[in-house]
């Protein structure tokens, strides 16, 4: 069974940083394409980052230059590291896997339960 | 940025009734559109990728169409499990969501 949990969020000082976990299991990561999905407060969903099997990484434009995605093979783990945190990145974290169906290729089948970071002073 | 637009913002539904949400891109995104619920807490859920396969799992009252720019997602008869927010997701060119639509109880 696919599973993927996520941990490390909490409160930060804005300028702050906060590295955020997916542990997966049922499948293995560095196979995968796997991306950040983050949800603010009452809003909709943003995509953050990806990093693909390969091992190329891309961010959103919001956060280039101050989020970096990587995985641990070893743990079959996601990582995201958040520097220079921002008010208006408050958000619900989501970890989400690229779907493994060739047809389905670009979207995200699974998506891990969210880990919560609230950026205020 | 391929900008996602859905309508309406809310839907007001009864029980059995059919929904329909739409979808519109900024530009064409092919037929690389997924369409994903998402109920109060909970993580979202794929529900149709490539604008109109079913995922995994998915029940048949749930059906997807278009291609291009204009996206439709039909829910057939819905059930009180089916009430929550819908967003419509490009993955063409990156990836953009829309704002959602929340289908609620009528």
């Amino acid at each position: 069974e696919v599973q993927l949990v996520e941990s490390g969020g909490g409160l930060v000082q804005p300028g702050g940083s906060l590295r955020l976990s997916c542990a997966a299991s049922g499948f293995t990561v560095s196979s995968n394409y796997m991306s950040w999905v983050r949800q603010a407060p009452g809003k909709g969903l943003e995509w953050v980052s990806v990093i693909y099997s390969g091992g190329s990484t891309y961010y959103a434009d919001s956060v280039k230059g101050r989020f970096t995605i990587s995985r641990d093979n070893s743990k079959n783990t996601l990582y995201l590291q958040m520097n220079s945190l921002r008010a208006e990145d408050t958000a619900v974290y989501y970890c989400a896997r690229g779907a493994v169906a060739a047809s389905a290729r670009g979207a995200f089948d699974y998506w891990g339960q969210g880990t919560l970071v609230t950026v205020s002073s | 940025e391929i900008v996602m637009t859905q309508s309406p913002a809310t839907l007001s539904v009864s029980p059995g009734e059919r929904a329909t949400l739409s979808c519109r891109a900024s530009q064409s995104v092919s037929s690389n559109l997924a369409w994903y619920q998402q109920k109060p807490g909970q993580a979202p859920r794929l529900l149709i990728y490539g604008a109109s396969t079913r995922a995994t799992g998915i029940p048949a009252r749930f059906s997807g169409s278009g291609s291009g720019t204009e996206f439709t997602l039909t829910i057939s008869s819905l059930q009180s499990e089916d009430f929550a927010v819908y967003y419509c997701q490009q993955y063409n060119n990156w990836w953009t969501f829309g704002q959602g639509t929340k289908v609620e109880i009528k």
